[in-house]
């Protein structure tokens, strides 16, 4: 399993844009990059995935280096609701071979009003 | 579309006992994970079952088991708790059909083993 880096904790207020920076420098070349975030007493919720270019949803973007040793997850504007753990978590695809996700210890992301 | 259902919420136990727990996947999904939630090593995989089938398995000791019904329904098993055994334990689904299928968790059942 490839290990991750992220920092501990950040914090930004509430409307503007969030930047959560992952390190995966052992990634394999099979693995995408999958985020995961955990709001307080709930399960994890999935984010986005991305194999190797830039990727958006509804909920947020993913920026994903050319040498695919880092990705950076960008929330464009903020809410309270954003506040939660965030997960990066390189994986094989369900297609791939079973499904299992190691998580680390995560982002924890402080919104303020 | 009704979400990931675990049941019951919270559960309190003693040393000894055994617990089963209760999964609900979404309709249609037909893989179940579980996995384990602890303050001390976070979020740790325990096992998937896809079509009533292990497909994979944690580090986990044999005390920790599961089974998928027909239905897709599943349910994990603990015998001869241990106080380290006190964990939030999510149970996730997913359709595994195609590269984006990921994974819809539930929101827990906080196991306390006194």
């Amino acid at each position: 399993d490839a290990k991750t880096t992220q920092p501990n904790s950040m914090e930004s207020n509430e409307e503007e844009p969030v930047h959560l920076p992952c390190n995966h420098s052992t990634i394999s070349g099979t693995d995408y990059i999958h985020w995961y975030r955990q709001l307080p007493s709930q399960g994890p919720e999935y984010v986005i995935h991305g194999l190797t270019s830039n990727v958006n949803n509804r909920m947020a973007s993913l920026a994903i280096a050319e040498d695919r040793k880092s990705s950076t997850l960008i929330l464009h504007r903020a809410t309270l609701r954003d506040a939660a753990v965030y997960y990066c978590i390189p994986t094989i695809t369900p297609l791939q071979g079973a499904q299992k996700l190691v998580f680390g210890q995560g982002t924890r992301l402080t919104i303020n009003p | 579309k009704a979400g990931v259902t675990q049941t019951p919420r919270y559960l309190i136990k003693t040393r000894g006992q055994q617990v089963t727990l209760s999964c609900s996947p979404i309709s249609g999904h037909r893989s179940v994970s579980w996995y384990q939630q602890t303050p001390g090593q976070g979020l740790q995989f325990l096992f998937e079952y896809f079509s009533e089938t292990q497909r994979n398995k944690g580090n986990f000791p044999g005390r920790f088991s599961g089974r998928q019904f027909s239905n897709s329904r599943s349910e994990m098993n603990v015998s001869t708790l241990e106080l380290g055994d006190s964990a939030l334990y999510l149970c996730a689904s997913s359709s595994r059909q195609g590269e984006n299928s990921p994974l819809h968790f539930g929101n827990g059942t906080r196991l306390t083993v006194t």
